[in-house]
């Protein structure tokens, strides 16, 4: 069982806006540690889509939003489009673990 | 730009173990840690381990630890990962990336290395 919860799939027509959740605990994202989100397309590795809860890397459009609150972190998609298609990840340190840990991952649907 | 580049893939049987390479490039190999994480087939990221090549600190997942070792080799800015006693279960996609330190975001990612586990 991942340490970060995240809905196994989203879905949303073109142009809609979805939200994938990741939700942690207090010895993940409640103690403040940062979250980052990965997007991978089949056959693909993961690339970096969100750093550090919520910043955008050069390159990736702003048409997403990484936020954190507590124990949880969300990635907003605005305007969908067909080619954002993938599935996403959420990532924090877990201090209880002392390692990281990954979300299950969340197949995002453009209907 | 940073690049990681990896190993080939590899077929073993159970029991065996199995040592990957990942080559980083376009930058200094010290300063960043070297993060591993697999993918077995149709399922998510498993974070295995992270190694600092500067000071050779490591950091294991708990659930291959005894069965996992990360090194590294400043001279070729390579970073190795062995895995022993392999099950039919490590058969995965084994992904190398860059992170600063075990908590920080990973990039770039190596292309990754197929290790398949069968009799």
């Amino acid at each position: 069982q991942p340490a970060l919860t995240q809905p196994s799939s989203v879905s949303g027509p073109p142009g809609q806006r979805v939200t994938i959740s990741c939700a942690g605990n207090s010895s993940n994202i409640g103690a403040d540690y940062r979250v980052h989100w990965y997007q991978q397309f089949p056959g693909a590795a993961p690339k970096v889509l969100i750093y550090d809860d919520d910043i955008r890397p050069s390159g990736v459009p702003d048409r997403f939003f990484g936020s954190k609150s507590g124990t949880s972190a969300s990635l907003a998609i605005t305007g969908l489009q067909p080619e954002d298609e993938a599935d996403y990840y959420c990532q924090s340190f877990d201090s209880s673990l002392s390692s990281s840990v990954f979300g299950g991952g969340t197949k995002l649907t453009v209907l | 730009q940073p690049q990681l580049v990896q190993s080939g893939p590899e077929a073993k049987t159970p029991g065996g173990s199995v040592k990957l390479s990942c080559t980083a490039s376009g930058y200094t190999f010290p300063a960043y840690g070297i993060t591993w994480v697999r993918q077995a087939p149709g399922q998510g990221l498993q974070w295995l381990g992270w190694i600092s090549p500067h000071n050779g600190n490591r950091h294991y997942a708990q659930t291959l630890q005894g069965r996992i070792t990360l090194t590294t080799d400043l001279s070729t800015t390579t970073a190795y990962l062995e895995l022993r006693g392999l099950r039919f279960d490590d058969t995965a996609v084994y992904y190398c990336a860059r992170a600063k330190v075990p908590s920080a975001v990973s990039a770039p990612w190596g292309q990754g290395s197929r290790v398949t586990v069968s009799s």
